[in-house]
């Protein structure tokens, strides 16, 4: 399944399969993207980060794709399970001095049995 | 190791009633950071600190006031509550240079107030 940056919030895939989602970012001076797990009435959860030299970074299950020409990050999740359940935001640092973390709107991902 | 704690966990305001939400760190981190979370909806940053001593507007700072009291703590004000400002707050803090295991910045859990 895959979703389209803030037109589509929510994306429901079946257990087992696989996981993308989309994010545009807004400032070309931003170095550094972390994607966040947010579950209900919990904080942000890191997941992986990706800094602006680098097209892709792999994790345990997750890989983040970043395209600076069109400004746009995917999260890539393999084999999405049950807990893998949550809004997921992308976060874009933006460098200017000092550090201010910027998020997206978010997309929720559902996962069915 | 307590990260970043944040107090009141949940709180009720009357229009017009003021209150202050609390923040402290115990990483040594340099910058401290407000958001306001919607329903459905990403965090928007309301003020931040850059550094103990510091304080500068985000994306929503209109009926909100800081004060970054020293380098642990920094306080979220609302003067006068209005229901716009019903939301859940979260604050967070980072650390300058290498960004580190969790991207260098770290979470409270969230003040969830209501304003009626």
């Amino acid at each position: 399944g895959e979703s389209v940056g803030l037109h589509l919030p929510t994306l429901s895939v079946q257990e087992g399969d696989n996981s993308i989602i989309n994010c545009a970012y807004s400032n070309s001076a931003s170095d550094y993207f972390i994607w966040y797990k947010q579950e209900s009435g919990k904080g942000p959860q890191f997941i992986i980060d990706i800094r602006s030299n680098m097209d892709k970074r792999q994790g345990q299950r997750v890989t983040v794709l970043l395209n600076k020409t069109v400004k746009h990050l995917s999260l890539q999740i393999a084999a999405t399970q049950p807990g893998d359940s949550a809004v997921y935001f992308c976060a874009e640092n933006i460098k200017g001095g000092y550090n201010k973390l910027i998020f997206g709107a978010g997309t929720r991902l559902a996962v069915h049995p | 190791n307590a990260g970043v704690t944040q107090t009141p966990k949940f709180q009720v305001l009357k229009t017009g009633q003021s209150m202050t939400l609390q923040c402290a760190q115990d990483m040594n981190h340099n910058s401290m950071y407000w958001y306001r979370q919607d329903p459905g909806m990403g965090l928007r940053l309301i003020y931040y600190s850059a550094s103990e001593g510091t304080t500068d507007k985000g994306e929503v700072p209109n009926g909100y006031n800081v004060s970054r009291l020293n380098k642990r703590e920094f306080s979220l004000r609302l003067e006068s509550a209005a229901p716009s400002q019903t939301s859940v707050y979260f604050c967070a803090s980072s650390g300058s240079g290498e960004k580190g295991a969790n991207g260098g910045y770290t979470f409270g859990s969230g003040t969830r107030l209501t304003v009626v």
